[in-house]
């Protein structure tokens, strides 16, 4: 069984500009997360997807940042602008209807 | 306000000896409790969890063990390997009958396994 991919796995940019990450879940998984680490801490949720449709994005800055979930399969993370503090890892995660989460490498955006 | 704690930036411990890390929490809602490992620049990796109505869970050289009253959890690993030395991660999860909410972590532990 293949694992969560994500893409890119780096991303270098300016403050201001855009920046957009992917994810594809494992197959079958209806559930999928997306978490932000900053260095030093935990990772954070920033949204969460049941199928296609939103359950939780009660921590996701909504003035910049927009996750959508086509077709209940894969997802994509945008940020529009980026600000220095944005610099994180990305994770996401998928799950079935079980507490276990899996997650992808993650993406290491670094924001100059 | 940070839900889910754990003092110990990192822990040294020596190879075949008992590694025990601590996490603490705030929140009584919760009903789950998770232990991830995390290698660097990789994700983590689900290692074992435990139920609100249970005090201990053991798999293999792994054993969670938690205190409600406390609001304290403590992962055992015994004998400690050199393989094990990574990032630990406390989590916790409320479960809402059709999944898991996101997971609330905590900072995480470096366990360094000395040979």
């Amino acid at each position: 069984e293949a694992g969560v991919a994500q893409s890119p796995r780096y991303k270098i940019i300016e403050k201001r500009q855009s920046v957009a990450f992917w994810c594809n879940p494992i197959s079958g998984h209806a559930t999928l997360y997306w978490y932000q680490q900053i260095l030093g801490q935990g990772p954070k949720l920033l949204i969460q997807f049941q199928n296609n449709g939103v359950v939780d994005d009660s921590q996701l800055p909504k003035d910049r940042f927009s996750a959508e979930r086509l077709k209940g399969v894969d997802s994509t993370l945008k940020i529009q602008p980026a600000k220095l503090e944005d610099s994180a890892v990305y994770l996401c995660a998928s799950s079935r209807w079980t507490l276990e989460q899996f997650f992808g490498p993650g993406t290491r955006l670094t924001v100059l | 306000d940070q839900q889910v704690k754990q003092n110990s930036p990192s822990l040294s411990v020596q190879e075949g000896r008992i590694s025990i890390l601590n996490c603490d929490y705030t929140n009584s809602m919760f009903d789950y409790f998770l232990w991830y490992k995390k290698y660097p620049a990789e994700g983590p990796t689900f290692l074992i969890s435990i139920s609100s109505i249970k005090d201990k869970n053991e798999d293999g050289r792994f054993t969670v063990f938690l205190n409600k009253s406390a609001k304290h959890l403590s992962l055992h690993i015994v004998p400690s390997q050199p393989g094990d030395s990574a990032v630990y991660f406390c989590a916790t999860a409320v479960y809402s009958g059709g999944g898991a909410d996101g997971l609330t972590f905590g900072k995480g532990t470096h366990l360094i396994i000395q040979p």
